[in-house]
């Protein structure tokens, strides 16, 4: 049982656009809701993180909106560029391990 | 710092033969956690140890097992390989526990089974 929901699957974008993912969860023990991204042939890395205290969390163009009413966080990429067409995870855990992450995002971000 | 890292990058393996993958954590790091990554099923999680000991298990059968030294290097075997097992198996360390920290991922090790 998939327990955090992952949207879209794919989504492409054009240089300069926002790109929003959307992620929902239905176990509200999780605590903790990082996002991934990937590119292909490297493992998953880091982009940015939030706990449930705060309801948006900003790191450069990344900034992570959290609902913890509606079970729900997205991703949103301002000014998306080419770099940053890869795979991108959401994942939700119980105090940090055990991570639970969504199918995955597949963002093109064209010229 | 040197990244997490996993030893063979890739592997071929043939039905019911078994296989044993190694990863090397970034160093301070005492806890590894391993994940399975398939087209299908995406990322799952397989198990984490801590100090030599598993602390979690994620829902895969007892083909799978895995140990952790002394060094926090970990390893993780797969016996009676399946067609299924083939994947991308991400190995990623983090700091100690209680606190939850980030997990930093390896690059994997591609198994193909046969």
């Amino acid at each position: 049982q998939q327990q955090v929901k992952q949207s879209p699957q794919s989504l492409i974008v054009q240089k300069g656009g926002i790109s929003i993912i959307n992620c929902a969860y239905e176990n509200t023990a999780f605590d903790y809701f990082p996002w991934y991204q990937q590119f292909p042939g490297k493992g998953p890395a880091l982009l940015i993180a939030i706990r449930p205290d705060v309801s948006e969390k900003k790191e450069g163009r990344f900034t992570i909106s959290f609902n913890k009413s509606a079970k729900q966080f997205s991703l949103h990429i301002m000014d998306s560029q080419p770099g940053d067409s890869a795979t991108y995870f959401c994942a939700a855990s119980d105090s940090g391990y055990a991570l639970n992450f969504g199918k995955g995002t597949s963002l093109l971000v064209t010229p | 710092k040197a990244g997490v890292t996993q030893t063979p990058r890739y592997l071929i393996k043939t039905r019911g033969q078994q296989v044993t993958l190694s990863c090397s954590p970034i160093s301070g790091h005492r806890s590894v956690s391993w994940y399975q990554q398939t087209p299908g099923q995406g990322l799952q999680f397989l198990f984490e140890y801590f100090s030599e000991t598993q602390r979690n298990k994620g829902n895969f059968p007892g083909r799978f097992s895995g140990r952790q030294f002394s060094n926090s290097r970990s390893e993780m075997n797969v016996s009676t390989l399946e067609l299924g097992d083939s994947a991308l198996y991400l190995c990623a360390s983090s700091l100690a526990p209680p606190s939850p920290s980030t997990q930093y991922f390896g690059p994997g090790t591609r198994l193909l089974v046969l």
